[in-house]
């Protein structure tokens, strides 16, 4: 069965960096993800698409702060010189034959 | 730039139905999958369904199936969720957004959502 796993939370100082994890289920590590942002009392927003060889594409306007990254069945998040406004849930997401499948959620608090 | 507004949510009783609509611009309709995405109060993001550019191919949430229809309409750019015996359980933000193509079903554009509370 196709599953994400997230951390529920993380936590980071201001201008500092943090990386969040998204783990693919067992005989799903070669599947690409998306990652999402959602900021409080706001929808989603779309942040990159990366690959299994850790290559990623962000969405437009998304700062440079944002980076992704692989290793196995790990797909990573990064971001960099934390602002108070990266405070938010961030979700991982994929697919397969017609289902789409979200993590949990990571919710990210800037200390 | 690439709009999506849903809108029909609102409060109904338990097996009560309501048409959520989803009002597409920016970006040739026609030529994407497109996605239905809820979040219950508090908790996160749920696949709902989705359906293919021509209507052709749709998919379901095992917990929607045959209570919920995904429909498109192309010349009009907009997608809509009928939404049948509701239940408590499906109290939600619900999202539409589109998928990214190119063999990639990731959601690239989300709208700002529509509340549907289901209740007595």
């Amino acid at each position: 069965q196709l599953v994400l796993t997230q951390s529920p939370s993380a936590s980071a100082s201001l201008g500092a960096s943090v990386k969040l994890t998204c783990t693919l289920s067992s005989g799903h590590s070669s599947y690409a993800i998306a990652w999402h942002q959602q900021q409080p009392e706001k929808g989603p927003r779309y942040l990159m698409k990366l690959n299994s060889d850790g290559s990623h594409n962000k969405g437009d306007g998304i700062p440079d702060r944002f980076s992704g990254s692989s290793s196995g069945a790990e797909r990573y998040l990064t971001i960099s010189s934390l602002q108070s406004e990266d405070e938010a849930d961030y979700y991982c997401q994929t697919w397969g034959t017609g289902i789409r499948v979200f993590g949990g959620g990571t919710k990210l608090t800037v200390l | 730039e690439v709009q999506l507004v849903e809108s029909g949510g609102g409060l109904v009783q338990p097996g009560g139905s309501l048409r959520l609509s989803c009002a597409a611009s920016g970006f040739t309709f026609s030529s994407y999958w497109m996605t239905w995405v809820r979040q219950a109060p508090g908790k996160g993001l749920e696949w709902v369904a989705n359906i293919k550019q021509d209507g052709s191919e749709k998919f379901y949430v095992d917990s929607v199936k045959a209570r919920f229809t995904i429909s498109r309409d192309n010349a009009k750019n907009s997608l809509y969720l009928q939404m049948n015996s509701l239940r408590a359980e499906d109290t939600a933000v619900y999202y539409c957004a589109r998928e990214f193509g190119g063999g990639w079903y990731v959601f690239d554009y989300w709208g700002q959502g529509t509340l549907v509370t289901v209740s007595s």
